[in-house]
């Protein structure tokens, strides 16, 4: 399973554009990146998913270059209760129809006013 | 409401006194899972289940065990535990997709065990 590197932490403020970066050399041609956000005490949340180029949803854009050994989360225009651990994952295609998730450390975003 | 409830939320016991948390799911999913988050060792995976009567351990099963009688029920029993138990148990569902892609795993409110 191919391993991921994010950054521990990142600050931000209230209205700016954030993109956490998540480096996976060794992603596989079957696996899939994948976003999780995570509040204190509660349990992950799914954010997006995507294999190349670009996804976008009403949370956030997903952006995977070429190569697909890096992707980037972009939340727009964040704001306080975006302060939370957003967890980047390699999703291996089992099969069966279900995906093993690995859960590194995370990057801990704190959005200040 | 789609979700996945876990009781108790809270619970405080003491060695070898066995318990059962339970986990419940209406979204009709195939796949459910128990995950133990601890600090500075994150997210890690007890037992998973593809289907009803389908269990399998995960990356840390010592001292767990799982059923899967029904499609909507997932409970873990901790026969006997022990004060190295005491963590945040998050479980999990989602449904079976061909081929994996897509799937995304609902996660439950967590229940915080600590074993004295």
């Amino acid at each position: 399973l191919a391993k991921t590197t994010q950054p521990i932490s990142m600050d931000s403020y209230e209205g700016q554009e954030v993109n956490i970066t998540c480096s996976h050399n060794n992603i596989a041609t079957n696996d899939y990146i994948t976003w999780y956000q995570q509040f204190p005490s509660q349990g992950p949340r799914f954010i997006i998913q995507g294999y190349k180029t670009k996804v976008t949803n009403e949370v956030a854009s997903l952006f995977i270059p070429a190569d697909r050994k890096s992707s980037t989360l972009s939340l727009p225009r964040v704001s306080l209760s975006d302060t939370a651990v957003y967890y980047c994952l390699v999703v291996t295609d089992f099969s069966g129809g279900y995906n093993k998730l690995i859960f590194g450390a995370g990057t801990r975003l704190a959005v200040h006013p | 409401e789609a979700q996945v409830t876990q009781n108790p939320r809270y619970l405080i016991t003491v060695t070898g006194k066995k318990l059962t948390v339970t986990c419940s799911q209406n979204m009709n999913h195939e796949y459910m899972s128990w995950y133990r988050q601890d600090p500075g060792l994150g997210l890690r995976q007890i037992y998973y289940s593809m289907n009803v009567e389908v269990t399998d351990k995960g990356d840390v099963p010592e001292g767990y065990k799982v059923s899967r009688k029904e499609k909507r029920n997932f409970p873990l029993i901790l026969e006997s535990p022990s004060p190295n138990q005491t963590s945040l148990y998050f479980c999990a569902s989602s449904r079976r997709v061909a081929g994996g892609i897509g799937s995304e795993q609902y996660f439950g409110p967590g229940t915080r065990l600590t074993v004295t």
